[in-house]
């Protein structure tokens, strides 16, 4: 069965700080792997996604991928209150398969 | 462009009543759709899926069904609602990952 594990937090960082959230995952014939954002009561929205081991950088957020160890992170830099959110992994075998997911992060941003 | 419709937002809903929620696509054609439920404070579980219509593939056994009626439309339904059915229904189709629906919060009394 394929497993995506995510430490469920919360994960605490104070304002500006780099806020550094981690994922492991079972299926070695893994290929695509995204990172969601999930504010309270909302719906999770796609942050990022890398597809090849090495990193990925999207302004503050950086995707971090290693296929040997099976392990994708998200870094993000500069840390606002507003980044304070659940934060999801997902993984997918290939570019048309279905996702499987980890249980989120709490991330938490104190000013 | 394409978007994804859910409603309705919100939804109270007394034990043993039937449920439809409904999700529909725009600006695509043949989408992958997905239903997960999300219970409070917990992952994402999915419930659903379907390729086409007509098509559909279940999960989860539990008294929830879904349907596919036409291509770009996804339906959640019940016939007899419990109280564990309480959550946070999320419809989703596949672009890069997943594109969800704005969801809709499910509270069975």
């Amino acid at each position: 069965q394929k497993e995506v594990e995510q430490n469920s937090g919360p994960l605490s960082v104070p304002e500006g700080a780099i806020a550094s959230l981690n994922c492991t995952y079972s299926d070695r014939g893994s290929q695509s792997f995204f990172w969601y954002r999930q504010y309270s009561g909302k719906s999770p929205e796609l942050i990022m996604f890398i597809y090849s081991n090495g990193d990925k950088e999207d302004g503050r957020f950086t995707a971090q991928l290693n296929k040997a160890s099976q392990y994708v992170s998200l870094l993000i830099r500069d840390s606002q209150p507003s980044d304070s959110a659940t934060y999801l992994c997902a993984v997918s075998f290939g570019a048309g398969n279905m996702l499987t997911f980890g249980g989120g992060t709490r991330l938490m941003v104190k000013p | 462009s394409q978007t994804i419709h859910q409603w309705p937002a919100t939804l109270v809903q007394p034990v043993g009543s039937p449920l439809s929620l409904e999700c529909t696509v725009e600006g695509t054609s043949n989408p992958n759709l997905y239903w997960y439920r999300q219970a409070a404070g917990r992952g994402l579980q999915l419930l659903f899926y379907s390729v086409g219509i007509g098509q559909i593939s279940s999960e989860v056994p539990q008294n929830l069904s879904a349907s596919r009626p036409q291509d770009r439309q996804f339906i959640l339904s019940s016939k007899k609602l419990l109280l564990s059915d309480s959550g946070f229904y999320l419809c989703a189709w596949r672009q890069v990952g997943y594109t969800f629906g704005s969801g809709t919060r499910l509270t069975v009394v």
